[in-house]
């Protein structure tokens, strides 16, 4: 079973709430990814990691930050929630070379 | 532009019987290819993963396809049980980047009937 942990699993808020969704993973992975998936869509990368002090954009404009400061932990935070930001969250790892990726549970996301 | 196509959109067998998955893809320089079962509100797991070299891989019930040259990949899934039911996936990795980039399909949607 992979090591890769999010938190939390299903998290609703006010408008205008800033928030931070965890993700840690202990299999000393240097690449890490944000992915934002709808209902019955596919992923969508809006942040990746090469290592630490290392973060790129992905390909789905987002609103949202993130930071490398560890290897192992890779927080995502929405500074101001919209309900347009209202979606499933995916972190992923992957070893150098991308043959292994692991996916966490997920974060469910509902702005109201 | 990297693309992952994948077909059927969504499927509906009976439990016991056989199905087939397809993708296609465009991504280039290629690395590698996984197939992805995601169980609805939960993370994607990964069933198979195949580099430009293989052409078949199994996971107990799951069998994956690869051809490089027509760039097509298919998922067999023999004697369906009601657990599989769910979105399966089709990642494409490229190597054109230190990265390794991963493509996703939008995945087809498996139901499983009794």
């Amino acid at each position: 079973e992979a090591d890769i942990y999010q938190t939390p699993r299903y998290l609703v808020i006010g408008t205008g709430k800033k928030i931070t969704l965890e993700c840690s993973q202990t299999m000393g992975h240097d690449k890490m990814y944000w992915y934002q998936q709808d209902p019955g869509m596919e992923l969508h990368l809006i942040h990746y990691s090469y290592g630490v002090n290392s973060t790129e954009k992905g390909d789905l404009s987002s609103e949202s930050t993130v930071s490398r400061i560890r290897t192992e932990h890779f927080p995502l935070t929405l500074e101001s929630a919209r309900p347009s930001h209202t979606s499933q969250y995916l972190c992923a790892s992957s070893d150098r070379g991308g043959t292994e990726a692991f996916f966490g549970q997920g974060t469910r996301l509902t702005v109201v | 532009k990297n693309q992952v196509e994948q077909s059927p959109q969504s499927l509906i067998i009976l439990e016991g019987k056989n199905c087939t998955l397809q993708c296609n893809y465009t991504v280039s320089p290629f690395s590698n290819l996984r197939w992805y079962k995601q169980d609805t509100g939960r993370g994607p797991v990964s069933l198979t993963i195949m580099t430009f070299s293989e052409n078949t891989k199994s996971n107990g019930r799951y069998t994956a396809t690869l051809d490089a040259d027509t760039k097509q990949s298919s998922l067999h899934i023999t004697a369906s049980q009601l657990s599989d039911s769910a979105s399966y996936i089709c990642v494409v990795s490229d190597r054109g980047s230190t990265l390794g980039r991963l493509y996703f399909g939008r995945g087809t949607q498996l139901t499983v009937w009794p």
